[in-house]
């Protein structure tokens, strides 16, 4: 049972390029969600999903797109990176709200 | 708008001590948890408190809720090196589709 697996681990972009952070599970939990983690400051909300086709915004959503085609998959993308998305991005599952949260392993991301 | 704060944000002690690390919320939640991170890793969850009173234990970590109070304790009874970490509480945000507000972290680093 491989639970939330992100993929890359690492990545460097220059400003101004695009990505997309992966994020699966397999445990078919219904909410999904992105976070970002700086230092001293917790986890912040990014974008979530309470199921497939359904997506909306958290507490730091600009310069962030997400979409939910299956269950299964959560992509992040960032449209023009910044330096100031310099962070660790954890995707994180759980089955129903109220759940606790399984997280993957997250991307650590640097834009230079 | 909930707002979560834990303190201290960073301990070091010995083994063998006790102590304890408060997370206190601003509005209603109804629910409280209680994360572990260890360096470079990803998110373990530790407990989920429900009502008022709760009281959870799990080895030398114990937590309880008192909801009047809008506090949560995590206590670490005679620490072990092995406890060392970054612990993280987060809250409910009843207001905003359950969201999990998350505080600071503690940092947690216990000498042998």
């Amino acid at each position: 049972n491989a639970g939330v697996t992100q993929t890359p681990k690492f990545q460097v972009l220059k400003t101004g390029q695009s990505m997309t952070l992966q994020c699966a599970q397999d445990m078919n939990h219904e909410y999904m969600s992105w976070y970002r983690q700086d230092p001293g400051m917790g986890l912040r909300l990014i974008h979530y999903s309470v199921g497939a086709g359904i997506t909306d915004q958290g507490e730091v959503p600009n310069g962030y797109n997400v979409s939910r085609s299956t269950t299964e998959d959560f992509p992040l993308r960032l449209l023009s990176a910044a330096p100031s998305q310099t962070s660790v991005y954890f995707c994180a599952s759980r089955p129903r709200l109220g759940s606790p949260l399984h997280f993957g392993n997250g991307t650590r991301l640097t834009v230079t | 708008e909930l707002k979560v704060e834990q303190n201290p944000l960073f301990l070091s002690m010995q083994e063998g001590k006790n102590y304890t690390i408060y997370c206190n919320y601003s509005t209603t939640s109804d629910r409280l948890y209680w994360y572990r991170q260890d360096p470079g890793k990803s998110l373990e969850s530790l407990f989920v408190l429900l009502s008022n009173g709760a009281v959870k234990q799990e080895g030398r970590l114990m937590a309880s809720l008192d909801t009047k109070a809008r506090l949560s304790t995590l206590h670490i009874t005679a620490a072990v090196h092995d406890l060392s970490a970054t612990y993280f509480c987060a809250a409910n945000a009843m207001d905003s589709n359950y969201q999990l507000i998350w505080g600071a972290g503690t940092k947690l680093i216990i000498k042998p």
